[in-house]
């Protein structure tokens, strides 16, 4: 089955305890991104990656790392987290066609909580 | 960069009524509006998505329209079934150069009363 898998599905950490949020897609997608979603606001990018060893910032960068050391591997790691990261995150990826935009599919979400 | 506005933030409809939720957006380089559905405690699914060469598009119940003029698309949903219920998502992007980003609207909670 097509699909974008992510772990845990929720955590509850403490402030600056290191943690990595893995996400992994089995559909050969070039394209990776981050998002976090908070209430009345949507969906806003973190980070996003293009292809393997491709990574660039989306608007909400500040307090994330990523890598793209395989194509089907994406894991975001909070290297000290804070209370205002507390919020439900999402793994999407897509596949690169031209130079449209083809449909993101999402993971089920990471609630994580930071205390 | 981008910014997508979303309206209304809540809409109450009865079943079998129409419901429009409207969204803008400010990056005329913008050439693709997908739209979600979210469910309570699910991931975003993608319904239905118009690029910027179609004005409308329709799938059984559902329709977008895109006004590129003024910056703007709709979804509408018509004769409203309880399984509507849900939050909807417009989102924007511009494209493979922007590593295919979605640039979200608020979202709308949709609540279909029986």
């Amino acid at each position: 089955e097509a699909q974008v898998t992510q772990n845990p599905r929720y955590l509850i950490t403490v402030t600056g305890k290191k943690l990595t949020v893995t996400c992994s897609q089995n559909m050969n997608h070039e394209y990776m991104s981050w998002y976090r979603q908070d209430p009345g606001l949507g969906l806003r990018q973190i980070y996003y990656s293009m292809n393997v060893e491709v990574t660039d910032k989306g608007d909400v960068p500040e307090g994330y790392k990523v890598s793209r050391k395989e194509k089907r591997n994406f894991p975001l790691i909070l290297e000290s987290p804070s209370p205002n990261q507390t919020s439900l995150y999402f793994c999407a990826s897509s596949r690169a066609s031209g130079a449209q935009n083809t449909e993101a599919f999402f993971g089920q979400g990471t609630r994580l909580t930071v205390v | 960069g981008e910014n997508v506005e979303q309206h209304p933030s809540t809409l109450s409809v009865q079943e079998g009524d129409s419901a429009v939720i409207k969204c803008t957006y400010s990056d005329s380089a913008s050439n693709y509006f997908p739209w979600y559905k979210q469910e309570l405690g699910k991931r975003p699914q993608l319904i239905i998505d118009i690029r910027s060469n179609v004005g409308e598009k329709k799938d059984q119940r559902i329709a977008v329209t895109l006004n590129k003029t003024a910056k703007h698309f709709s979804l509408h949903i018509t004769e409203t079934q309880p399984e509507d219920s849900a939050v909807y998502f417009c989102a924007a992007s511009k494209g493979r150069a922007a590593g295919n980003k979605l640039t979200f609207g608020g979202g709308t909670r949709v609540l279909v009363k029986p």
